[in-house]
């Protein structure tokens, strides 16, 4: 059971756009900054966004990530088919003295 | 370019012990934590650790007492020695880099291509 709370699964058709909600406390989520990852099948883990809200280089604009209170979410607009893939979130948690991941939210382009 | 190369899984029993590697180039490897992330078959993601860059720890409560984690300057390479395997460690196991460089509560980037530890008799 993850700390941080995510939805097992999103969908929308090519174009659309897809939220991804992540939930969690003021241990995490509420006193620290979220950072997102994208997970292809049978690949490692990348940096999709970090510190809430900002992109690495490479990283579409499309996406996006957002914060407020004790949650985080992001954002895929114009979805196209090379966003099918696991979405991860992650942050500090203060109580725990470690990271905590969201439990994965797996995109579907229909 | 920035790599990390873990290795050293594979198939092992029940209480015996295994030593990984992450092998680091591309960037000064003592400026930086590094962090293992473990993923179960068809699971989600797991924090297992870090070091950090001049040697502090921290661990995942499930791990403590079990698995350590140290590094090796003069060869840019990190290790996560773990001891009494039990099924449940079955995982890929990644290593990261954490940033911002010098800090250890920040974003991974990039990470390993994983190593397989199986853990069956």
């Amino acid at each position: 059971q993850s700390v941080l709370t995510q939805p097992p699964s999103a969908s929308g058709t090519p174009g659309q756009r897809v939220t991804i909600s992540c939930s969690g406390g003021r241990s995490n989520i509420g006193t620290n900054t979220v950072d997102w990852y994208k997970q292809l099948p049978g690949t490692a883990p990348k940096l999709l966004i970090y510190s809430n809200i900002h992109r690495p280089s490479g990283v579409p604009d499309r996406f996006s990530g957002s914060k407020s209170a004790t949650s985080a979410s992001l954002a895929i607009s114009g979805l196209q088919s090379e966003d099918e893939a696991d979405y991860y979130c992650a942050a500090w948690d203060d109580t725990l003295n470690g990271f905590v991941f969201g439990s994965g939210t797996k995109v579907t382009v229909l | 370019q920035v790599q990390l190369v873990e290795s050293g899984g594979g198939v092992v029993q029940p209480g015996t012990s295994l030593r990984l590697s992450c092998a680091a180039s591309g960037f000064i490897f003592n400026n930086y934590a590094i962090h293992w992330v473990r993923q179960a078959p068809g699971k989600g993601l797991e924090w297992v650790g870090l070091i950090s860059h001049d040697g502090r720890k921290k661990y995942v409560d499930s791990v403590k007492g079990r698995f350590t984690i140290s590094r090796d300057n003069s060869k840019n390479t990190l290790f996560l020695q773990i001891s009494g395997l039990r099924v449940e460690d079955t995982a890929v196991y990644y290593c990261a880099r954490a940033l911002p460089r010098m800090t250890t509560v920040g974003w991974f980037d990039p990470w390993g291509q994983g190593t397989l530890v199986t853990v069956s008799s």
